[in-house]
């Protein structure tokens, strides 16, 4: 029963550098999402994904692109980094967001620092 | 604008009873989470509520009221691994999240 599977754990990039966050779910979930997580400040939601082949912009997405080729999983890129996104990103999914009780099934996390 | 207020940390003995609340101010409301994050690992579900009332899930109840736009947490007989930073997000008009900046709770022996 992995549920949702976060790679890498940590990351640590120097300025300008790309990246791309690899996340996967086994529990044939319709939505997917990509949150940032930083001291101080609720998790923040950057793109999210309603199902296979769609996408959609966030809170936060400025500097990240996503892509959602097949059902089961959402990646997220990093094309320039910046030190402002130093962060701890979580991806999560759900089976639906248009019940309003539907909870959601976190990743591990990657902790990612750029220099 | 939408905004979630939590307490930035607490404290509390083993085996007391512990309140954290929250206060929010969002477009419409559709239902408010908590979330329990231990330190380094992901958030896990652990309540919703969307009519006003308490509900009791073992040793964790959620209370609402939405005509205050006020939800509280309560952790009775409480353990050390309780220990953690516990979320409130409510979801908005439009199905969106709105997540508080979490409350850290320590637990003292």
């Amino acid at each position: 029963n992995a549920g949702v599977t976060q790679t890498p754990k940590f990351r640590v990039l120097k300025t300008g550098q790309s990246m791309t966050l690899l996340c996967a779910q086994d529990m044939n979930h319709e939505y997917m999402y990509w949150y940032r997580q930083d001291p101080g400040m609720g998790l923040r939601l950057i793109h999210y994904s309603v199902g296979e082949g769609t996408t959609a912009k966030g809170e936060v997405p400025d500097g990240y692109n996503v892509s959602r080729l097949k059902k089961q999983n959402f990646l997220l890129g990093l094309e320039s980094a910046a030190p402002s996104q130093t962060s701890v990103y979580f991806c999560a999914s759900s089976r639906t967001a248009e019940k309003a009780n539907e909870k959601l099934f976190f990743g591990s996390g990657t902790q990612l620092s750029v220099l | 604008g939408q905004n979630i207020d939590q307490p930035t940390e607490m404290t509390a003995t083993e085996g007391a009873i512990v309140q954290i609340n929250c206060t929010y101010q969002t477009s419409g409301f559709n239902g408010l989470f908590w979330y329990q994050q231990h330190a380094g690992e992901a958030p896990t579900f652990l309540s919703y509520n969307v009519l006003d009332g308490l509900e009791e899930k073992g040793r964790f109840s959620s209370f609402l009221s939405r005509s205050k736009g006020y939800s509280y947490l309560l952790l009775k007989e409480l353990q050390m691994k309780d220990s953690a930073s516990y979320l409130c997000a409510v979801m908005d008009s439009n199905y969106q999240l709105i997540w508080g900046a979490g409350t850290k709770l320590i637990i003292k022996p």
